[in-house]
């Protein structure tokens, strides 16, 4: 059973480019949510999908911006990149109607923008 | 809204040695409580939760953690730590239902000393 998988692992661009990450969400699930960890801070909540659409926005700028596709997995976009974007980009997944209080993550996309 | 604040950002201890973890949460309505690990490089993963129900909560591995609505906190323990639980700690909330958007406080790194 493959948990949540997301792409690339590392990347590194430059400001004012734009990015796209990727998440497929672990089997079964429907939700995905996304965080941006920066060095030595906690996960901060930046969007969660359901149905192809964002359900819940944390306090993140329109340059960030998502997508849900029909098989559940999930793009996040960064457009017009700072410096201040560089962090740890993790997706976590779950399932609507049946929240067992457990947010599956995977293992990020380490984002350093110079 | 909910939120959490963890008091220590690195816990130094011995092996073997005990350790408690702290963390309060601010919550108008009633919350749901976790707390995350993350090892080195990897995704966060969860340590264990309070939805209902017993006020202590354990995992497999060993750590324990109580709600206590009076102090609103939700402190981490473990009477004897090893090596292999050097790792970040990070406590978080989530309110029932809803869209299971879940808020985490900074972390805590725990470093066991041989």
């Amino acid at each position: 059973d493959a948990g949540v998988t997301q792409s690339p692992t590392h990347l590194i661009k430059t400001r004012g480019q734009q990015v796209t990450l990727r998440c497929s969400p672990k089997s079964g699930h429907d939700t995905v949510s996304w965080y941006q960890q920066a060095l030595g801070q906690g996960p901060q909540f930046i969007f969660q999908y359901y149905e192809e659409e964002e359900r819940q926005r944390g306090n993140f700028p329109d340059r960030f911006s998502g997508h849900q596709f029909p098989n559940y997995s999930s793009e996040l976009n960064v457009n017009a990149l700072l410096l201040g974007d560089s962090a740890l980009y993790l997706c976590a997944s779950s399932r609507q109607g049946i929240w067992s209080g457990e947010l599956f993550f995977g293992e990020g996309s380490r984002l350093t923008v110079l | 809204a909910q939120s959490v604040t963890q008091l220590d950002s690195q816990v130094p201890v011995f092996e073997e040695a005990p350790v408690e973890l702290r963390c309060n949460y601010s919550s108008s309505v009633s919350v749901y409580l976790f707390w995350y690990v993350q090892y080195p490089n990897q995704g966060l993963q969860l340590l264990l939760k309070y939805l209902s129900g017993s006020t202590l909560v354990e995992s497999i591995n060993g750590f324990e953690a109580e709600f206590n609505k009076s102090q609103t906190s939700f402190h981490l323990r473990k009477p004897s730590v090893h090596i292999s639980d050097t790792a970040e700690y990070f406590c978080a909330v989530s309110a029932p239902g809803g869209y299971q958007k879940v808020t985490f406080g900074i972390g805590t790194k725990l470093q066991v000393i041989p």
